[in-house]
């Protein structure tokens, strides 16, 4: 299995929701990486997950609350957030956290309402 | 802060002609990766080079990566409408190698 999937594909959410971005993968990598891409931009990295322990949080409003369950599993937990967090969440894996490609899920769209 | 760019933002061709982006960081990068992202997709590793002056092929695809290993290429020859999407360098941030910072893009239209 050398894919990353992403559930939900779409999401709308009004500001007071509370919801949760779920990736997977089975490739056995040990990194796992939360982006936010805005359209026509790149995507910008958010969180940096290593041997399931947080290694980077690029100063991310505390609306956003990643979690690592397991070494195939990342979960983002959404609260409050703004419409200006409308976006593609993208996760990604690699082998290890040092200079190795990196494989991308298919991302959730979100709406904030 | 690291910023990577890449000329031009935008380019339009006529299927069968040849293509070419370039990237620039503001730092000496370790090592420098490509990405494409198809319209409504995701992105998607095509590369990594590691050398300096490293010039790598993928078919139609030449990438280089440069001497003072600051600045990187990607060259399609004869594109063809699959080419369509936009191209990202990316590289690490300082000392952080598990920190990538993706270049602004090249996005490519091909017209058949």
């Amino acid at each position: 299995d050398t894919e990353v999937t992403q559930t939900p594909k779409h999401l709308v959410m009004g500001m007071t929701n509370k919801k949760s971005l779920k990736c997977e993968q089975h490739m056995g990598h040990r990194a796992m990486y939360w982006y936010k891409q805005k359209a026509k931009k790149p995507p910008e990295l958010m969180f940096v997950y290593s041997y399931e322990k947080l290694s980077i949080n690029e100063s991310v409003p505390s609306r956003f609350s990643p979690e690592c369950p397991n070494s195939s599993l990342l979960n983002l937990h959404l609260h409050a957030l703004q419409p200006e967090d409308s976006a593609l969440y993208l996760c990604a894996s690699s082998l290890s956290a040092t200079s190795h490609e990196q494989f991308f899920g298919p991302g959730t769209r979100l709406t904030v309402l | 802060g690291q910023q990577v760019m890449q000329i031009p933002q935008y380019q339009h061709v006529q299927e069968g002609e040849d293509f070419t982006t370039y990237c620039n960081s503001s730092t000496t990068l370790s090592n420098i990766q490509w990405y494409k992202q198809r319209p409504g997709g995701h992105p998607v590793f095509l590369i990594q080079l590691v050398k300096s002056g490293e010039v790598k092929k993928q078919k139609r695809l030449t990438f280089q990566f440069g001497e003072a290993k600051k600045n990187s290429s990607l060259h399609i020859t004869a594109t063809q409408t699959t080419d369509v999407g936009t191209y990202f360098c990316a590289g690490p941030a300082g000392g952080a190698t598990n920190k990538l910072i993706f270049g602004t893009g090249t996005l490519l239209a091909v017209q058949p």
